[in-house]
């Protein structure tokens, strides 16, 4: 069936390192990519998206693409901060409109 | 706007005790669902609502309820409580189910059940 594969955690990294967090789908047809991030306390909230192949979604400087010939939408941020803390989540929704999330991956950021 | 409200944030459980978990959104979306979070498993859907009176199950529905008689709101009931329900609860909406469609989540009601 359908899945998410996420890179499993936790990552550790200084302020100013570069991110990466890899994100590999399993599904037919033409799903839709997200990640999400959760703070601390909080609920998840939308960090980027991408709805079609080769699409790059981008905010707050993290950036992803959808790779369609590798399934994969990995997550890149030049230089961290330590705001940047929390459990960032890839998923995707297909045909069923329904989202299908990966288990989650938790990042600490050091001053 | 407040977006997605849930209530109550904590809450423990006796084992075969029962609750409804609140959720309401002000943004009129049509579509709102159930998940459970549960340690390093990320989210599995329990129930899903795709408009006042219209409910279905997702991944996970055994255990639980929910109605929807409003757009706004969509509470989710637990009948006989058990250890295996311990979990963060986030109710979630969208305005449609489109595929760029957002969903947004409530800040999550923690249940523990002992």
């Amino acid at each position: 069936g359908d899945s998410v594969t996420q890179m499993e955690g936790p990552v550790t990294l200084s302020e100013e390192a570069c991110l990466t967090i890899n994100c590999t789908y399993t599904a037919t047809g033409y799903p839709s990519l997200f990640w999400y991030v959760q703070y601390p306390g909080e609920g998840l909230q939308l960090l980027l998206k991408a709805t079609k192949a080769d699409d790059k979604g981008s905010n707050k400087g993290f950036e992803a693409t959808y790779r369609k010939e590798t399934t994969s939408f990995h997550l890149e941020k030049g230089s961290v901060q330590v705001s940047d803390s929390a459990v960032y989540f890839c998923a995707y929704r297909g045909s069923n409109y329904k989202l299908t999330f990966g288990k989650g991956t938790l990042l600490t950021v050091n001053p | 706007n407040a977006g997605v409200t849930q209530t109550p944030k904590f809450r423990i459980l006796k084992i075969g005790q029962s609750m409804t978990l609140q959720c309401t959104q002000d943004m009129n979306h049509n579509y709102m669902y159930w998940y459970r979070q549960d340690p390093g498993m990320g989210l599995k859907l329990i129930y899903y609502s795709v408009g006042a009176g219209i409910t279905d199950k997702g991944e996970v529905p055994n255990g639980y309820n929910v109605s929807r008689s409003t757009t706004e709101d969509f509470p989710l009931r637990l009948e006989l409580a058990a250890p295996s329900q311990t979990s963060v609860y986030f109710c979630a909406s969208s305005l449609d189910r489109g595929k760029g469609g957002e969903q947004f989540f409530g800040p999550g009601t923690r249940l523990t059940v002992l």
